[in-house]
């Protein structure tokens, strides 16, 4: 069965510091988002992205966040210098060419910034 | 902003019982209706969606819509163990899905 998959698992890494997040979306899926969610919180939406441009974004995706589907594959989330608040973890999503239908998301990155 | 609000938990059930999930959404113009069960750590893994009014089962799963009063809710029968977890609602607007906080839900032997 076509998942959603994700790398890392688990980053962890010194605030201030970059960190790429990838994903790999279903292969036929046309749209494809990133949600985070802090421990212990709701999920929460971050980006949309279709024919490769943001199609939505939310407050929390400010000027140190940027997503990038370099190669007609991946789908990776930058976060450019990051801060401790940035500790969540990151999932990616991504649906067919209907946007009523479900969306899948893929396992998630453990994201921790110390 | 738009909301998404779920009866708070923790909701406890004895095994066999029927589970009561229920939510309710403000905005009037959204379009389809997930519900996702999260285990502690995982990502969300979609149980049901509808997007009509009135009732939609999978097996032991019932979705049910009202539009009208803006409330969608999950029924589990016949409630095992294994459906211990977080269950969320979320609530689509043209792709984009706005999740509630969760109820979680406890099955005891």
């Amino acid at each position: 069965e076509p998942e959603v998959t994700q790398t890392p698992s688990h980053q962890v890494t010194q605030m201030g510091q970059e960190v790429i997040l990838r994903c790999v979306p279903i292969s036929n899926h046309l749209y494809f988002y990133w949600y985070r969610q802090i421990l212990g919180q709701k999920v929460e939406f971050l980006v949309s992205f279709y024919n490769n441009e943001i199609s939505e974004k939310s407050e929390i995706f400010d000027d140190q966040f940027s997503v990038e589907r370099p190669d007609g594959s991946n789908f990776t989330l930058k976060i450019r210098s990051t801060k401790l608040e940035d500790s969540a973890m990151y999932f990616c999503a991504s649906r067919d060419s209907n946007v009523n239908t479900e969306a899948f998301f893929g396992q998630g990155t453990r994201l921790t910034v110390v | 902003q738009k909301e998404v609000e779920q009866n708070s938990g923790p909701l406890s059930v004895p095994e066999g019982a029927i589970a009561s999930l229920n939510c309710t959404y403000s905005d009037r113009g959204s379009q389809s209706f997930f519900w996702y069960r999260q285990y502690s750590g995982k990502s969300p893994e979609l149980i049901m969606f509808i997007y009509s009014n009135g009732d939609k089962e999978d097996g032991r799963f019932t979705a049910q819509l009202n539009k009208a009063s803006q409330y969608v809710s999950l029924l589990i029968r016949d409630s095992q163990p294994s459906d211990s977890a977080t269950y969320l609602c979320a609530v689509n607007d043209a792709g984009k899905s706005t999740f509630g906080d969760g109820t979680t839900l406890t099955v005891k032997p």
